[in-house]
C-alpha cells in the first residue's frame, strides 16, 4: 500500500514562529502536493514538486515555501506564522511519468493552529 | 480562472437509496474529471475518473456522469450504506498538467 505519512497530527504555534510540516512518501512518486483545506474552501493547492529541488507555485503560495531535498521527503515551511494559516494541512504524491493519472495519495492531514 | 464548485454543501440520504452528487466546473481545458472520498480524520481517497471524451463511468456501486455541454459532473452512488458517509470533492485536471485542483466538498450522510 502506498504510504504518505505527515509528521505531526496536531501543531499549535505562535504567531511569527517559523513552522516546518514534514511529509514522506515510500512509494517512490516523483509528484508531490501540499494542499491546505479549511471548512467551505475545499482543498486549496499551496505547492508541488515534480521532482526533486524542484517546485511551482499552486494557487495560494503567499507566505509558504517548499523544500524537496530528497524524492521521498516534501517539506511546507511557513516563514513567519500568522493566525490565518489556522487550517488542516494535507500532503499527497502521485506518479509523474504518466500525465493521465489522476490519482494522488494522501496523508492523514496535519491541523495547525497559530495562536 | 480555474474552478470546480459544487451545487449543495450537503447532502442527507435513506440508507439504501441511491444518492447524487453534482458538481460544476468552469476549465474547458480539463482532460479528466475525478471524484474523490474523504472520511473523518482520513485525507481524500480517489474513487473513480472520467475522461473529457467520456460520458459516463461506471465503477462498484458509483457511476459519474460527465455533462461537457453544461460543464457538469455527476457521481451517483447506488444503494447508499452507512460507510459511505464522507465528504466528496470533485477535482480536474489536464493531460499537461500534474497538479490536480479540486471543489469544495459536498458532505453525505446516512439516514438509517
Amino acid at each position: 500500500d502506498v504510504k504518505v505519512t505527515q509528521s505531526s497530527r496536531y501543531l499549535v504555534k505562535r504567531t511569527g514562529e517559523k513552522v516546518f510540516l514534514e511529509c514522506v512518501q515510500d512509494m517512490d512518486h516523483e509528484n508531490m502536493f501540499w494542499y491546505r483545506q479549511d471548512p467551505g474552501l475545499g482543498l486549496r493547492l499551496i505547492y508541488f514538486s515534480y521532482d526533486v529541488k524542484m517546485k511551482e507555485k499552486g494557487d495560494i503560495p503567499e507566505g509558504y515555501s517548499v523544500s524537496r531535498e530528497k524524492k521521498e521527503r516534501f517539506s511546507l515551511i511557513l516563514e513567519s506564522a500568522s493566525t490565518n494559516q489556522t487550517s488542516m494541512y494535507l500532503c499527497a504524491s502521485s506518479l509523474y511519468g504518466d500525465y493521465t493519472n489522476t490519482e494522488a495519495f494522501f496523508g492523514q492531514g496535519t491541523r495547525l493552529t497559530v495562536v | 480562472g480555474e474552478s470546480v464548485g459544487l451545487h449543495l454543501p450537503t447532502l442527507s440520504v435513506q440508507e439504501g437509496d441511491n444518492s447524487i452528487i453534482n458538481c460544476a466546473y468552469s476549465n474547458s481545458a480539463s482532460d479528466y474529471f475525478i471524484w474523490y472520498k474523504q472520511e473523518s480524520g482520513k485525507g481524500p481517497q480517489f474513487i473513480i475518473d472520467i475522461r473529457s471524451n467520456m460520458d459516463k463511468r461506471q465503477g462498484q456501486r458509483v457511476t459519474v456522469l460527465l455533462n461537457k455541454t453544461v460543464k457538469h459532473l455527476s457521481l451517483q452512488i447506488a444503494a447508499t450504506q452507512p460507510g459511505d458517509s464522507a465528504v466528496y470533492f470533485c477535482a480536474e485536471k489536464e493531460s499537461s498538467a500534474s497538479k490536480i485542483i479540486f471543489g469544495s466538498g459536498t458532505r453525505l450522510s446516512i439516514r438509517p
